[in-house]
């Protein structure tokens, strides 16, 4: 299958600072990209839908100010956590698709470990 | 809207034992579904997915599903379980171009 590269793996950062996680698509052209929170011992959680070129589409409860999704291209997109606080810690994963249609199956990358402290 | 439920947050299992995983869906359209693994820290892995092809669907690692419409149940099978399955396993259904997951299955394996 497809390859999806998620970095990093675990970050730890200070409470009110910011942190990025990166999404790429390693070998396919990703023209969409869904961000998703885990907390432990439950299912993945939606936190947008982001289409390349066009701005990321937010599930209902997810704060768009917080929460900032960058597509600028088919191989990556980006997830800023800002002004990040203890709450915010969680596992976070990264999938993509190569089409639009709801038969293509999504590639996941290996998730991000935030941790605020 | 479309949903699935899975039953069971955890099932056990010895070695070499059958593996059911239970999936049930709801879709006012033709569903599209999909079975997740998930290892410890780690994302998920696609083992199998249907599509309104075949009903009986074979995936990766000796998995298959079968869709049945009239029960509305996309189960998830394996023959004979091995120590390397112990992992969670999360069915979804594809709508509106986003998966929506059930609940997870955390599957053990006893030696």
């Amino acid at each position: 299958g497809a390859v999806v590269s998620q970095h990093p793996s675990r970050v730890i950062c200070k409470s009110g600072t910011s942190v990025k996680i990166e999404c790429r698509s390693l070998d396919f052209q990703a023209t969409t990209m869904f961000w998703y929170r885990q907390f432990p011992k439950q299912s993945l959680m939606l936190m947008a839908t982001s289409n390349e070129g066009s701005k990321a589409t937010y599930e209902q409860g997810v704060e768009k100010d917080k929460f900032l999704i960058n597509h600028a291209s088919l191989t990556l997109s980006t997830l800023t956590v800002t002004s990040a606080h203890p709450e915010d810690s969680s596992f976070y994963i990264c999938s993509a698709k190569g089409g639009r249609i709801d038969t293509t199956e999504a590639f996941f990358g290996q998730g991000t470990r935030l941790t605020v402290v | 809207a479309q949903s699935v439920t899975q039953l069971g947050s955890h099932v056990s299992v010895s070695e070499g034992a059958l593996v059911l995983l239970r999936c049930n869906y709801s879709s006012s359209v033709p569903p599209y579904l999909f079975w997740y693994v998930q290892y410890p820290n780690q994302g998920l892995q696609l083992l199998l997915k249907y599509t309104s092809a075949a009903t009986l669907v074979k995936g990766i690692n000796g998995f298959e599903a079968e869709f049945k419409k009239s029960e509305t149940s996309f189960h998830l099978t394996k023959p004979s379980a091995h120590m390397s399955d112990a992992a969670e396993y999360f069915c979804a259904v594809s709508g509106g171009g986003k998966l929506i997951f059930g609940q997870g299955t955390e599957l053990s394996v006893k030696p």
